[in-house]
């Protein structure tokens, strides 16, 4: 069984403040990775993707993968009261379905 | 572009009945994959389409089926509902012609409750 884990939360973070977010994957022939934003009561919403070994920025987002680890990770900086939603990593495995992790709750502190 | 339009929104059924929904990609997408939402198991895979075929299949039981047509848009049926399949079943396009490594766009989804 090929498995997605985050950390399970839920995260509080301040206002300003970085949250940080983990996710890691059991599949070592992952390729492609992506971050997915779902507030309450609404769908997935695409954030970020990232599928080469180091860190990629869009604005406030900034994702980390390190294949060796098996790991992905998603920071928010300065963070805002709108980013508090449930954050989902997802993974497409080597045989190509793409399994989501459970998501971490993160809310932001005014 | 429109987005994925998954009709209906909501749906109540009863135990023993058969459903069918239906999920409309975004313009030039051609795979069509569908997910069982629900608080405990959060999202679960159930299939992959591309080009009318299935390309992936998750552990559902067989009373879960779909199909892709001709011009991309899928159908997800659901035979002898049982109460544990109230669920939000969302539907997600990508335009992957190999599946690796295009995004999914997610559909509002479908609220199915079962009685």
């Amino acid at each position: 069984q090929k498995e997605v884990e985050q950390n399970s939360g839920p995260l509080s973070v301040p206002e300003g403040a970085i949250a940080s977010l983990n996710c890691t994957y059991s599949d070592r022939g992952s390729q492609s990775f992506f971050w997915y934003r779902q507030y309450s009561g609404k769908s997935p919403e695409l954030i970020m993707f990232i599928y080469s070994n180091g860190d990629k920025e869009d604005g406030r987002f900034t994702a980390q993968l390190n294949k060796a680890s098996q790991y992905v990770s998603l920071l928010i900086r300065d963070s805002q009261p709108s980013d508090s939603a449930t954050y989902l990593c997802a993974v497409r495995d080597s045989d190509y379905k793409l399994s989501f992790g459970a998501g971490t709750t993160v809310t932001v502190r005014a | 572009k429109a987005g994925v339009t998954q009709t209906p929104r909501y749906l109540i059924k009863t135990r023993g009945q058969q459903v069918t929904l239906s999920c409309s990609p975004i313009s030039g997408h051609r795979s069509v994959s569908w997910y069982q939402q629900t608080p405990g198991q959060g999202l679960q895979f159930l299939f992959e389409y591309f080009s009318e075929t299935q390309r992936n299949k998750g552990n559902f039981p067989g009373r879960f089926s779909g199909r892709q047509f001709s011009n991309s848009r899928s159908e997800m049926n659901v035979s002898t509902l049982e109460l544990g399949d109230s669920a939000l079943y969302l539907c997600a396009s990508s335009a992957g012609a190999t599946g690796g490594s295009s995004p999914l766009h997610f559909g509002n989804g479908t609220r199915l409750t079962v009685t």
